[in-house]
């Protein structure tokens, strides 16, 4: 089983819509993230957290929000769609303090906001 | 503030040929370097990484990357294209625990 799991694969929705898209990992890491990929400019912070009671801005978090529910679960929630936000969503994990800076990247989610 | 500038947002290579992914880097502080490789409808894949220690560094699938301090690059490197190597390719740059990553590069292997 994968080590760092998103849900849903994809999504279309309509303008004005809520929509969360969740993380899930059992890799044991304390950090999450959530980044955003569209073409050309590879991909880009929204948000991330060092722990359970951790939550930060990245560097496009406007028309974002999460939650950390867990250590294992960190969702992330757009309050109303608009098109701009179409794009592929990835969820990442670390932990320095277990000696892995490297970041574990699940297989994204592909959201189409109409 | 961390930023990362991938050369070429598209190269195209012979099976067989040289492969070369340049990335330069900006950092204020000693830098964590990291290639990741992102097959078609896939998430990213860890290519290799440079923390500390010698500046040749070795991943996975052939790849190996330099990291040049004076020259703040970490260019990509695998002797003989594949045509599984076919994919885009990041740069990225560790910034206080987060990844600043460069635009991306795409590759297309020709036979």
């Amino acid at each position: 089983d994968a080590d760092v799991t998103q849900t849903p694969r994809n999504r279309i929705t309509k303008t004005g819509k809520r929509i969360m898209l969740e993380c899930s990992q059992t890799k044991g890491h304390d950090r999450m993230y959530w980044y955003r990929q569209d073409p050309g400019l590879g991909l880009r912070l929204i948000y991330y957290s060092f722990d359970v009671k951790d939550i930060n801005k990245g560097e496009i978090s406007d028309g974002y929000s999460v939650s950390r529910q867990a250590q294992a679960k960190f969702s992330l929630s757009l309050e109303s769609a608009i098109p701009n936000q179409t794009a592929l969503y990835f969820c990442a994990t670390s932990d320095p303090s277990k000696d892995e800076i490297t970041q574990y990247f699940g297989p994204g989610t592909r959201l189409t906001v109409l | 503030a961390q930023s990362v500038t991938q050369l070429g947002s598209h190269v195209s290579v012979s099976e067989g040929a040289l492969v070369l992914l340049r990335c330069n880097y900006s950092s204020s502080v000693p830098p964590y370097l990291f290639w990741y490789v992102q097959y078609p409808n896939q998430g990213l894949q860890l290519l290799l990484k440079y923390t500390t220690g010698a500046t040749l560094v070795k991943g996975i699938n052939g790849f190996e990357a330099e990291f040049k301090k004076s020259e703040t690059s970490f260019h990509l490197t695998k002797p003989s294209a594949h045509m599984s190597d076919a994919a885009e390719y990041f740069c990225a740059v560790d910034s206080w625990g987060k990844l600043q990553f460069g635009a991306g590069t795409q590759v297309v292997v020709t036979p």
